[in-house]
């Protein structure tokens, strides 16, 4: 099976654009999650997506929003960027959620300037 | 506040050594997992070993095992015949339940560990 693909790898974006990250999970898993990750703050869960419903959401302001559609792929938006965006972000991918496996992506390597 | 604790932010040990990372973690569930992932520089995460909380047995993956102390909440990794290929930032987590059947990944701040030909 492949695995957990993301794109794009990297992006480079300026202050108050806004950006679509994209992520398509393992064949067959439901759930994806995305994750934040800086040097500072470390990893941070951003939101969980499982059969198009976000059924669980980290503490992130409303300019992150993500979906997930009928083939379990998942994109996540960010408007209005800042520069404390700059990020890797993240998906990882489970058969349902709950107690399975997360199997990660290479993630987004998004730097705003 | 539920929070992981990493407190070796960089560690290294001799090809072929023993090495230790350590973690403490804070929780009132009593439902969880607790998990230690791999970041190698500029690849993916992978999951290195997984603890059930209700399981009194450390988990142990071929040269990787845990030393789970639930009453301490300590969750620590020994890594045993260090190879080149486990230089990697090492994360502990927690996994509880958060709701509407979705389980929440928590994180420390990571264990950088070198590997010394």
């Amino acid at each position: 099976k492949a695995g957990v693909t993301q794109t794009p790898r990297y992006l480079i974006k300026t202050r108050g654009q806004q950006v679509t990250l994209s992520c398509s999970p393992i064949s067959g898993h439901r759930s994806v999650s995305w994750y934040q990750q800086t040097p500072g703050q470390g990893l941070q869960f951003l939101f969980e997506y499982f059969s198009e419903t976000q059924r669980n959401k980290g503490n992130f302001p409303g300019r992150f929003s993500g979906r997930q559609f009928s083939n379990s792929r998942s994109e996540m938006n960010v408007s209005t960027l800042e520069l404390g965006d700059s990020a890797l972000y993240l998906c990882a991918s489970s058969f349902t959620g709950g107690q399975n496996e997360q199997f990660f992506g290479p993630g987004t390597r998004l730097t705003v300037l | 506040a539920q929070t992981v604790t990493q407190s070796q932010p960089e560690m290294s040990v001799q090809e072929a050594e023993t090495v230790t990372l350590s973690c403490t973690y804070d929780t009132s569930e009593s439902d969880y997992y607790l998990f230690w992932y791999k970041q190698p520089p500029s690849r993916q995460m992978i999951l290195v070993i997984r603890q059930e909380a209700y399981k009194q047995q450390n988990a142990t993956e071929n040269r990787f095992s845990v030393n789970f102390q639930k009453a301490a909440k300590s969750f620590s990794l020994k890594i045993s015949d260090s190879q080149l290929g486990d230089a990697a930032m090492y994360f502990c987590a927690y996994r509880i339940p958060s709701g509407a059947g979705s389980y929440q990944l928590t994180f420390g701040k990571g264990t950088k560990l070198s590997v010394i030909p």
